[in-house]
């Protein structure tokens, strides 16, 4: 069975400062796993993918993650947080091919302060 | 290409009644999938449909129930509503071509449940 931990509801950063969302994954196999996005009455957007290949992953608008098997966590950075970053933040995984069932982490609510 | 659309944005209902939303995936994509989005439970998996067959379910009643079309549109049903199945239902299309393949969402439909 496969499950993603988000570790923090809400993360409130200032505008410039660096982002960091934190997640822990398990998985029974090799997992891919993604990070979405999510705008206030929007539908959701990729971030960004590892699909086993090079586990620092970049990602849109600056924001990259690295795969850590030995910690089992897929942490998600920027370095510096920009107003329009604002949004919910999904941890997601999925762990095995062709099984398109994708299983969502709680989520993790970004809040920059000008 | 266009988007994942879907149909309609907003559904206003009552307990007991049926409802259908559809989902028009982007052009030749053939996985559609359909989650649940709610403040209580997050985001929720609740079928996946390829090539005109369910591949994947997840966990809910048999009240929930889809289908998928030739040109991969897909349909899902609820029925017998219940206000608990006041929800957010977002639908997700991939082309499955290769491992990890991201999922691409549509805007989603508004359920609310009198």
């Amino acid at each position: 069975a496969q499950s993603v931990t988000q570790l923090d509801s809400h993360v409130s950063v200032s505008e410039g400062t660096p982002v960091l969302l934190r997640c822990n994954y398990s998985s029974s196999y090799s997992p891919s796993l993604f990070w979405y996005v999510q705008h206030p009455n929007k539908g959701l957007q990729l971030l960004l993918k590892y699909t086993s290949a090079a586990t620092l992953v970049k990602g849109i608008n600056g924001f990259e993650a690295e795969f850590k098997k030995s910690e089992t966590s897929f942490h998600l950075t920027k370095p510096s947080a920009h107003m329009s970053d604002a949004a919910e933040y999904f941890c997601v995984v999925s762990d095995t091919f062709g099984n398109e069932k994708l299983t969502f982490g709680t989520g993790t609510r970004l809040t920059i302060i000008p | 290409k266009a988007g994942v659309t879907q149909t309609p944005r907003y559904l206003i209902k009552t307990r007991g009644q049926q409802v259908t939303l559809s989902c028009s995936p982007i052009s030749g994509h053939r996985s559609v999938s359909w989650y649940q989005q709610t403040p209580g439970q997050g985001l929720q998996f609740l079928f996946e449909y390829f090539s005109e067959t369910q591949r994947n379910k997840g966990n809910f009643p048999g009240r929930f129930s889809g289908r998928q079309f030739s040109n991969s549109r897909s349909e899902m049903n609820v029925s017998t509503l219940e206000l608990g199945d006041s929800a957010l239902y977002l639908c997700a299309s991939s082309s499955l071509e290769r491992w990890g393949n991201e999922q691409f969402f549509g805007p989603g439909t508004r359920l609310t449940v009198l």
